[in-house]
């Protein structure tokens, strides 16, 4: 596979469930990154990870906690998450995110909270 | 308060066509500006950008418009072709750091 993937493409959970959210990217890039996109709202930066370092967090509740085992792999575990944070959550890697490298984004995972 | 504002969210323009997008910004330490474009069930990719340094870059079809006095700008597609047919994003970025901070979109829609 090339690019950026990410497992599940749909994932409907209730609020009291734990599901994880998985990205890889196959880039050889060393910095990924957690976008959510909500309905009418613009895509808001939730993590991002340099080198395996998480260096932003952007003021996201405790519900999502990212985890970067290595530069290829980027997950979202959720737990006790809420109705409103259905969304569109966006993986994305670059060469670092130190510099200006351009961002490189996967298909996303429509995710339903009931 | 959203610091990168796409005013239209939607647009459709006929085939061979001009289509311009539109984008404002708020902040002015924003000096990197990138538009993405998206398809249904894909990801954002990038498309072209323009550096704060510049009033415009041009790549084939995409022309990027900067007015930094007016904290404006805007994407310019010539000739429209119906596989332009996605949703367009602008993003904005300071310093060194691939931070970016998107506008809402704009849904482009070119019809034969």
């Amino acid at each position: 596979e090339t690019g950026v993937t990410q497992t599940p493409r749909h994932l409907v959970m209730g609020m009291t469930n734990k599901k994880s959210l998985k990205c890889e990217q196959h880039l050889g890039h060393n910095a990924m990154y957690w976008y959510k996109q909500s309905a009418k709202k613009p895509l808001e930066l939730m993590f991002v990870y340099n080198f395996k370092e998480q260096t932003e967090n952007n003021s996201v509740p405790s519900r999502f906690s990212p985890e970067c085992p290595n530069s290829s792999h980027l997950f979202l575990h959720l737990h006790t998450l809420q109705p409103e944070d259905s969304a569109l959550y966006l993986c994305a890697s670059s060469q670092a995110s130190t510099a200006r490298y351009e961002q490189y984004f996967g298909p996303g995972t429509r995710l339903t909270v009931t | 308060d959203q610091q990168v504002k796409q005013n239209s969210p939607s647009l459709s323009v006929q085939e061979g066509r001009i289509s311009i997008l539109n984008c404002d910004y708020t902040n002015s330490m924003f000096d990197y500006f990138l538009w993405y474009k998206k398809y249904p069930a894909e990801g954002p990719t990038f498309l072209i950008s323009i550096s704060s340094i510049k009033d415009k870059n041009e790549d084939g079809r995409f022309t990027v418009f900067l007015n930094k006095s007016a904290k404006h700008l805007s994407l310019h597609i010539v000739p429209s072709q119906p596989g332009d047919s996605a949703v367009y994003f602008c993003a904005a970025n300071t310093g060194t750091a691939s931070k970016l901070t998107f506008g809402t979109g704009t849904r482009l829609q070119v019809t034969l």
